[in-house]
């Protein structure tokens, strides 16, 4: 299975200050397609997580520009320009090129 | 529109099988590269994938469940149907349905006598 490790664990951001998320794979990405398909997922207390981010740097619908994808083959970062505080929750990220599709083990964001 | 909702029982016992349903609307899982898939979240942990089905009825299941996991789909009910066989309390867990960016809102199994 491709390991997804992330990091940090936990992530203490003032509002409106910038943070930014690491997430490595345990190999290359790339899938035969020629897309790399990793996928950001944010997560509120309670809630379904939403996707933000798939395949690197493309970002759904209804998601604020303030957040972007980045990276290629098996390092990939997801930044936030400006937190706000509907920001908080649990990031997750996640490889779809290899079955069994793997998650991250998940990075806490805490509002200041 | 689309949605994706998750049903079942919300507790079963030991050695049980599970057996959950997702309804979705706003698509077909008859429509080419199409596909809905299982994933769980035990409380206060990370997401785990368990299973994919495809639209040509192919299908993927997580190698560590494979043995306990069926996926099947009904297309012109428009659901998805999972069973995991003989349920232990550590399969205790939120159970989600999607695809792709649509996720269903989850339903809470736990497995206690």
């Amino acid at each position: 299975d491709v390991v997804m490790t992330q990091s940090p664990l936990s992530l203490s951001v003032t509002l409106g200050q910038p943070a930014s998320i690491s997430c490595r794979s345990s190999q290359s990405l790339v899938h035969s397609d020629g897309n790399t398909h990793l996928n950001w997922f944010h997560q509120r207390p309670g809630q379904s997580p939403r996707r933000l981010i798939y395949k690197v740097s493309n970002r759904d619908s209804g998601v604020p520009d303030r957040f972007s994808g980045s990276g290629s083959g098996i390092d990939f970062t997801l930044k936030i320009t400006r937190v706000e505080a509907e920001d908080a929750g649990v990031y997750y990220c996640m490889q779809a090129s290899h079955w069994p599709l793997t998650f991250g083990g998940g990075t806490k964001v805490e509002i200041k | 529109q689309i949605t994706l909702k998750e049903s079942g029982p919300p507790l079963v016992k030991p050695t049980q099988t599970l057996t959950l349903t997702c309804t979705f609307s706003g698509f077909s899982l008859s429509t080419s590269g199409v596909n809905v898939g299982w994933i769980r979240q035990p409380p206060g942990k990370a997401l785990e994938w368990l299973a994919l089905i495809y639209w040509d009825d192919d299908k993927r299941y997580s190698p560590s469940l494979k043995s306990r996991l069926t996926i099947t789909k009904d297309t012109s009910k428009n659901q998805v149907v999972l069973t995991l066989t003989n349920m232990d309390p550590v399969d205790t867990a939120t159970y989600y349905c999607a695809r792709g960016e649509y996720w269903g809102q989850g339903i809470l199994v736990t497995v206690s006598s």
